[in-house]
């Protein structure tokens, strides 16, 4: 079975653009979480996807949002990007909603504002 | 803020040594406790997920334990091997249902 995946691997932005990542799940799994890993905050939930719908949501502005879609594939998004949004985003599936489940990794998107 | 505290930060064992870090946690509303492994260049590798009090899982050399009224969880590796080197990463869920990680316990063996 294929792993997670995630599009681009690495994005150059500068302050002030927006950005747009993808996360296209394990075959089978409908719950997409993303999370935030930066080496000051470490691993920081963003959101959980699960069926289309945002079931939970991390302590993050407005700025960061994201979707699913019906094949379960997710994207966020960072709106007017900020230098202190330089990290590496990861996402992570699990076959059913709610974040007792084992995540499952990608391999992240490396977003570098400058 | 939930604050889940793993210590050592830092770890280095020699190879076939075992060895063992904490992962401490509030003990209110306790759900789930997940433990990672996150290689360098890799993505975090699920070990466990443990939920219930004095939960006892094993995965090979690697084990872990569980103590919710207490709120610590133990991760032991017997006879650590170098591909054991790594950051071991938990986290937490209460009954927010957010994942919320420690900063880790990074792992070298040395040969």
């Amino acid at each position: 079975k294929a792993g997670v995946t995630q599009t681009p691997r690495y994005l150059i932005k500068t302050r002030g653009q927006q950005v747009t990542l993808s996360c296209s799940p394990i075959s089978g799994h409908r719950s997409v979480s993303w999370y935030q890993q930066t080496p000051g905050q470490g691993l920081q939930f963003l959101f959980e996807y699960f069926s289309e719908t945002q079931r939970n949501k991390g302590n993050f502005p407005g700025r960061f949002s994201g979707r699913q879609f019906s094949n379960s594939r997710s994207e966020m998004n960072v709106s007017t990007l900020e230098l202190g949004d330089s990290a590496l985003y990861l996402c992570a599936s699990s076959p059913l909603p709610g974040q007792a489940y084992e995540q499952y990794f990608g391999p992240g998107t490396r977003l570098t504002v400058t | 803020i939930l604050n889940v505290e793993q210590s050592p930060q830092s770890l280095h064992v020699q190879e076939g040594d075992s060895t063992n870090f904490t992962c401490s946690f509030p003990s209110s509303n306790f759900y789930a406790l997940h433990w990672y492994r996150w290689e360098t260049a890799k993505s975090p590798e699920a070990l466990f997920v443990m939920t219930l009090n004095g939960d006892e899982k094993k995965k090979g050399r690697i084990s872990a334990t569980l103590n919710t009224k207490e709120g610590y969880s133990y991760l032991y590796i017997k006879g650590s091997q170098p591909e054991d080197s790594a950051t071991y990463l938990c986290a937490l869920i209460q009954g927010a249902q957010k994942l919320v990680f420690g900063q880790g316990t990074r792992l070298t063996i040395n040969p």
